[in-house]
């Protein structure tokens, strides 16, 4: 199995552009979830899907952001417009059901100017 | 909501030797799991070992081992013979049993091996 993927693994963008984070997660997992990391913040939950459908996003900082997950095998990250402060390691993961571990993509390093 | 708290944001061990990184946590809920995760420089989180709160046998994989004492919200990782690739961010989380599926992390400690 190619574990989840992430794309890209690293974005440059300029203040007030629009980023798009992307994720596949691993075939056969129900769940999906965007985490950021932070020096300051450590690890949080931006939202989890589960079995397409957005369950939690009480961690989306501001309207700022959005996720979207079409379909099983891919979500999206979206930041609009983008600030400095939204500079950090998005991760994406994934679990089959819930007596099993989540798997973690590679993460994207996101760095706004 | 559920708290996962690391006290220790650094550790250092000779080679071979044994460390143990504490985690403790805070939850009103009885059923949950327990983990803990690697990040090494190449920042991949990498599960390490996983707990059951129902299981009262502490997990055990290779050379990692955790203490798990449910009553004191206590989740340890016990390191035997560390070897230099054991060098990463340590971090425990918790998980729910009941419905929500996220994972909270603690702050995590840092490892470092020295030869």
């Amino acid at each position: 199995d190619a574990g989840v993927i992430q794309s890209p693994r690293h974005e440059v963008t300029e203040m007030g552009q629009e980023v798009t984070l992307r994720c596949k997660p691993i075939s056969g997992h129900n769940s999906l979830f965007w985490y950021r990391q932070t020096m300051m913040r450590g690890l949080e939950l931006l939202i989890y899907f589960n079995n397409n459908v957005p369950i939690d996003d009480s961690g989306m900082p501001e309207d700022r952001f959005s996720a979207k997950m079409p379909n099983a095998s891919f979500s999206t990250l979206k930041i609009q417009p983008s600030e400095p402060r939204d500079s950090a390691v998005y991760f994406c993961a994934s679990i089959r059901d819930s007596y099993t571990e989540a798997f973690f993509g590679q993460g994207t390093r996101l760095t706004v100017v | 909501a559920q708290t996962v708290t690391q006290s220790q944001p650094e550790m250092s061990v000779q080679e071979a030797e044994t460390v143990t990184l504490s985690c403790t946590y805070d939850t009103s809920e009885s059923d949950y799991y327990l983990f803990w995760y690697k990040q090494p420089p190449s920042r991949q989180m990498i599960l390490v070992i996983r707990q059951e709160a129902y299981k009262q046998q502490n997990a055990t994989e290779n050379r990692f081992s955790v203490n798990f004492q449910k009553a004191a919200k206590s989740f340890s990782l016990k390191i035997s013979d560390s070897q230099l690739g054991d060098a990463a961010m340590y971090f425990c989380a918790y998980r729910s049993n009941f419905g929500n599926e996220k994972l909270t992390f603690g702050t995590g400690t840092r490892l470092t091996i020295i030869p």
